[in-house]
């Protein structure tokens, strides 16, 4: 089956810095989406991207659909104490299965 | 009430019980599904229902028992589960349209099973 490699697994960053996370698949999707989730909550979905090369903003957050249709990015910009929390990225072929990445755990030292 | 909801948010049994989990959707979406979040392991997809039917049983053993009335409640019956299904169970819905599934998760259900 499809596989996602998202990394990095954690990072420990200092308050105003930027981040950087990605996911590899070893096969394509049409869809990638970019989760945050805070301990004991549901992911909530903070970007979707549907197109190769697609780049998107929410605020602070940038993410991009890679072109070989195999990789995603999510970038933070001047990270604040509430950006902490774990980044999960997802692919979709075509079908409501989404592949999870195993997570990115971001902290922000004030 | 906005998004998607879940009840209840803890739960705790013991192996011979029977309980449910309730999910219910204020988004408008035609899909529904239930995850598994199990520490130090990605999601797991259990179940989707598009409009309804069943379209994916990712399979999950019959100890667990979806029920789907309508495109805005999903159920997930547990009877005689063991102690390694403890885990964070999460619903989600979805609208189904154009190859795209946005998923947009509840705040989920901790089973913690004795």
């Amino acid at each position: 089956g499809q596989q996602l490699n998202q990394s990095p697994q954690s990072m420990f960053i200092q308050e105003g810095e930027d981040v950087s996370m990605n996911c590899t698949s070893s096969s394509i999707f049409n869809t990638w989406l970019w989760y945050k989730q805070d301990p004991g909550e549901g992911p909530v979905l903070l970007i979707a991207l549907y197109k190769a090369g697609e780049l998107t903003s929410n605020g602070r957050l940038t993410a991009q659909f890679g072109i070989t249709r195999k990789d995603s990015f999510l970038n933070i910009s001047a990270s604040i104490p509430s950006d902490v929390g774990i980044y999960f990225c997802a692919g979709q072929l075509y079908t409501p299965k989404s592949t999870f990445g195993d997570g990115t755990t971001l902290t922000v030292k004030p | 009430e906005t998004g998607v909801t879940q009840t209840p948010r803890h739960l705790v049994m013991g192996m011979t019980n029977k309980k449910s989990l309730k999910c219910e959707q204020h988004l408008g979406h035609n899909a529904m599904y239930w995850y598994k979040q199990s520490a130090k392991k990605p999601l797991e997809l259990m179940f989707v229902y598009n409009f309804k039917e069943q379209t994916e049983n990712n399979s999950v053993p019959s100890r667990f028992s979806p029920e789907c009335p309508n495109s805005s409640h999903l159920f997930l019956h547990l009877h005689t589960l063991q102690p390694e299904d403890s885990a964070l169970y999460l619903c989600a819905s979805s609208q189904v349209s154009g190859g795209h599934y946005e998923q947009y998760f509840g705040p989920g259900t901790r089973l913690t099973v004795t």
